[in-house]
């Protein structure tokens, strides 16, 4: 198994170009998750899916949009970068079930940089 | 607002000491509250804790939870220079049903030889 894949894992935008990160997952999980990572903040919750068609904001969905069309796939589009996207993100995975918590699983993540 | 605060956050020891790091938070629907290591990369799962009291044992890592007074403690005794580290703590919330984890900030931890 792969575990969770994450594509590029770095990247250079200008302000205001558009961009997709992608995060594939071969364990068949049904949970998944993007976070980012920025200096002495810790992970921030972005946007999650409980599954294929369903998806939800997190803390931080301001200039991000999700979709999921498949178990595996759970892609992260920037509309509009700004600088302060500048970020490292990670994409993560987990089981689901009911009420009972499973650890995440988390991809080697993507460094995104916008000037 | 659920809050999750790790301290120290930072802490340089030398090899074969060791260290508690702490983890408080403040979340409405606690479910568990869960154990990061990350070194370079992605963080790699640790511990899960869900009831008080109960201590989670791995080699020289070991983690208790208490709910009565919403904190948990991650030790590491005779630490390695390969424990360097960021060590995150997460409490996972539900919100209608789904998982959340909502973080704390860090604890980058420093093992020198």
């Amino acid at each position: 198994n792969a575990g969770v894949t994450q594509t590029p894992k770095f990247q250079v935008l200008k302000t205001g170009q558009s961009m997709t990160l992608q995060c594939a997952q071969d364990m068949n999980h049904e949970y998944m998750s993007w976070y980012r990572q920025d200096p002495g903040m810790g992970l921030r919750l972005i946007h999650y899916s409980v599954g294929a068609g369903i998806t939800d904001q997190g803390e931080v969905p301001n200039g991000y949009n999700v979709s999921r069309s498949t178990t595996e796939d759970f892609p992260l589009r920037l509309l509009s970068a700004a600088p302060s996207q500048t970020s490292v993100y990670f994409c993560a995975s987990s089981r689901t079930s009911g009420s009972h918590s499973y650890e995440q699983y988390f991809g080697p993540g993507t460094r995104l940089t916008v000037t | 607002e659920d809050k999750v605060v790790q301290s120290p956050l930072s802490l340089v020891v030398h090899e074969g000491d060791t260290v508690t790091l702490n983890c408080s938070y403040e979340v409405t629907n606690f479910r568990s509250l869960l154990w990061y290591k990350q070194e370079k990369k992605a963080p790699t799962f640790l511990f899960m804790l869900t009831s008080s009291g109960i201590e989670k044992k791995s080699g020289r890592l070991s983690s208790i939870l208490d709910k009565k007074e919403l904190f948990s403690i991650l030790n590491i005794t005779a630490t390695q220079t390969g424990d360097s580290a960021i060590y995150l703590c997460a409490v996972d919330i539900r919100v209608q049903g789904a998982q959340k984890l909502v973080f704390g900030q860090g604890t980058r931890l420093t093992i020198n030889p």
